[in-house]
Formats: structure tokens, sequence, C-alpha cells
């Protein structure tokens, strides 16, 4: 029974650069993408990028360049950085796990609110 | 991007209700759609993958149907503890999207 379980700052300021990283526990690492999705209070879901154990990463072009993935597979771990953080990135930021061979999302880590503010 | 539309967006319904969500895509993705179930606070949960298989441990009660843009999930007879947001998502073309949600209120 994988368990996804992610930390980090959870209070920046504008400019700064975000940076979580999920600890996956049980199951194989390899074999999967591991992805970020995020979600402003009381809103959606927003597709970050993912990453599999090699370090191949897909990200959602919506973000550009500020979007980046690393894998450290020795200690199962993966982590997100997103640059020039605003307002508009205020949000509970989850890992996840992609199903084998498909895109959707059957195992989700807790959830951190990330708040940017001045 | 594809688009992802669903509803309604809130939806009031009574215990024992039979309930259906429609998500439609603004372009065919075969049945690459998944179904997800989000209480507040909490991460969301998957239900449903490939249009209609069912994830393992989801109770039978939840059903999905569909394929190309049109998909529907159905809740039959529904129990107090599926009082919660309902989102799809497309994995048919990168990014994949997500519907805004449909929220599952008590009548």
């Amino acid at each position: 029974q994988v368990q996804l379980h992610q930390w980090g700052a959870g209070l920046l300021r504008p400019s700064e650069t975000l940076s979580l990283t999920c600890d996956v526990y049980g199951g194989s690492f390899s074999g999967y993408y591991w992805s970020w999705i995020r979600q402003p209070p009381g809103k959606g879901l927003e597709w970050i990028g993912e990453i599999n154990h090699s370090g191949s990463t897909n990200y959602n072009p919506s973000l550009g360049s500020r979007v980046t993935m690393s894998v450290d597979t020795s200690k199962k771990q993966f982590s997100l950085k997103l640059s020039s953080v605003t307002a508009a990135d205020t949000a509970v930021y989850y890992c996840a796990r992609l199903a084998a061979a498909e895109a959707n999302i059957d195992c989700w880590g807790q959830g951190i609110l990330v708040t940017v503010s001045s | 991007d594809i688009q992802m539309t669903q509803s309604p967006s809130t939806l009031s319904a009574s215990v024992g209700d039979r309930v259906t969500i429609t998500c439609r895509a603004s372009q065919s993705i075969s049945t690459w759609l998944a179904w997800y179930q989000q209480k507040p606070g909490k991460a969301p949960k998957l239900l449903i993958y490939k249009a209609s298989s069912l994830e393992t441990g989801v109770p039978s009660r939840f059903s999905g149907s569909g394929s190309g843009t049109e998909f529907t999930l159905t809740i039959y007879g529904l129990q107090p503890d599926d009082f919660a947001t309902y989102y799809c998502q497309q994995y048919n073309n990168s990014p994949w999207t997500f519907g805004q949600g449909t929220k599952v209120e008590i009548k």
C-alpha cells in the first residue's frame, strides 16, 4: 500500500521560489510517473507536471519555465520547484502517483497549503 | 488544451436518489477519462478510470459511462458518505485537465 507524504514551506513572499518534496512509502518507485497537482482555495484542480524515476519530465505549459521537478530514487523522493511565485500561486499542492500505463491519479498525498503573501 | 465542462455545478439530492453528473470534453478523448471524489480538506480519491472501470475498493453504486466527448458518472442509491465534490479528468492529451467540479449537496 503506497503512501505519499509531502513537506515544504507553507508561506512565501512574492518572487520567492516554492519548494516541496514528496516521500514515497511502500510500493515500487520505478515504473510510475509522479505528479504535482494544485488547487487554489475554493477552486478546481490544476495539473502542474510529472516526472518518472529516470528524471523524464512533462510540465504544464501554462506555468512556463517556472516549474522544475526532480527525483531522488535512492530516497524514493520527488520534488517541485516553482519560481517567481505570486498570490495566484496560493493553493493546496498535492503530490500524486499516476497509475501504471495511464495518467489517471491513483494515489494522492495529504496536500499542503502554500500561501504567497507580502 | 482540452477543456472539460461538468454539469451541473451543484446538485441537491436525497439519500437513496440516483444522481447523474455529466462531463463534456472539447475534443474526443476516447475513453481516457477518470472521475474523482473530494471531501472538504481531503485529497481527491479515484473512483472510475478509463471512463467505466471501477477502482478497487470503490462501491459498485458508482458507475461511469461514455466515450469520445460525453461522459457520465452515476451514483445509484446515494449514501450519506457520497455528499462531496466530484471531478472528471481527461488523460488523452497532455496537459491533463480537470472539470470544474460538481458539488453534491444534501436536499
